[in-house]
């Protein structure tokens, strides 16, 4: 089974550009749970979408959306880039909502650079 | 305000040694809890998990305490081997007011086991 990916591995952009990243999970899976993580900040919950409806947000400003299609890929867009926003970004896929007593399957991330 | 917290941000440890990584919790609605490895430019991959009606999972050389009533949890790795030398984070989880499960998550320690 194919894992978890990401794309594109690494971008780079300016302030007040917008991005747009992408996750195809894991066969089979219908949760995917996107997450930021800086380094003095760890892993921070951005969103999880399961069978295409949001059901969890984390706490990040509306510029951060997202979306997740029939096919289970999900996409995560932020608007007015700020230099905050460098970070790597990871997505995670489950068979279940929330993750729940299951594990959650990372994908290698995107490492984003705003200049 | 941090409901998982992983207080030591490094752990370095001898070839052969036990490891031992610690995880405080604040949120008594935590009911599961995990272990996830990070190595660099990679996603982070699950380790082990511990249901709140457990004390003790083992798996290998891997095994996790759960103490509720202090609510803490460790990991101890025995033997430490160089391999082990990676990020490891402390997931908790529990269900939110919409009654879907969430995961929190800890800063990480980043373990360094020396031959």
């Amino acid at each position: 089974k194919a894992g978890v990916t990401q794309t594109p591995r690494y971008l780079i952009k300016t302030r007040g550009q917008q991005v747009t990243l992408s996750c195809s999970p894991i066969s089979g899976h219908r949760s995917v749970s996107w997450y930021q993580q800086t380094p003095g900040q760890g892993l921070q919950f951005l969103f999880e979408y399961f069978s295409e409806t949001q059901r969890n947000k984390g706490n990040f400003p509306g510029r951060f959306s997202g979306r997740q299609f029939s096919n289970s890929r999900s996409e995560m867009n932020v608007s007015t880039l700020e230099l905050g926003d460098s970070a790597l970004y990871l997505c995670a896929s489950s068979s279940q909502a929330g993750g729940t007593n299951n594990e959650q399957f990372f994908g290698p991330g995107t490492r984003l650079t705003v200049l | 305000d941090q409901q998982v917290k992983q207080n030591s941000p490094s752990l370095s440890v001898q070839e052969g040694r036990i490891s031992i990584l610690n995880c405080d919790y604040t949120n008594s609605m935590f009911d599961y809890f995990l272990w996830y490895k990070k190595y660099p430019a990679e996603g982070p991959t699950f380790l082990i998990s511990i249901s709140s009606i457990k004390d003790k999972n083992e798996d290998g050389r891997f095994t996790v305490f759960l103490n509720k009533s202090a609510k803490h949890l460790s990991l101890h790795i025995v033997p430490s081997q160089p391999g082990d030398s990676a990020v490891y984070f402390c997931a908790a989880s529990s269900f939110n007011a919409g009654n879907n499960r969430k995961l929190i998550w800890g800063l990480g320690t980043s373990l360094a086991v020396n031959p």
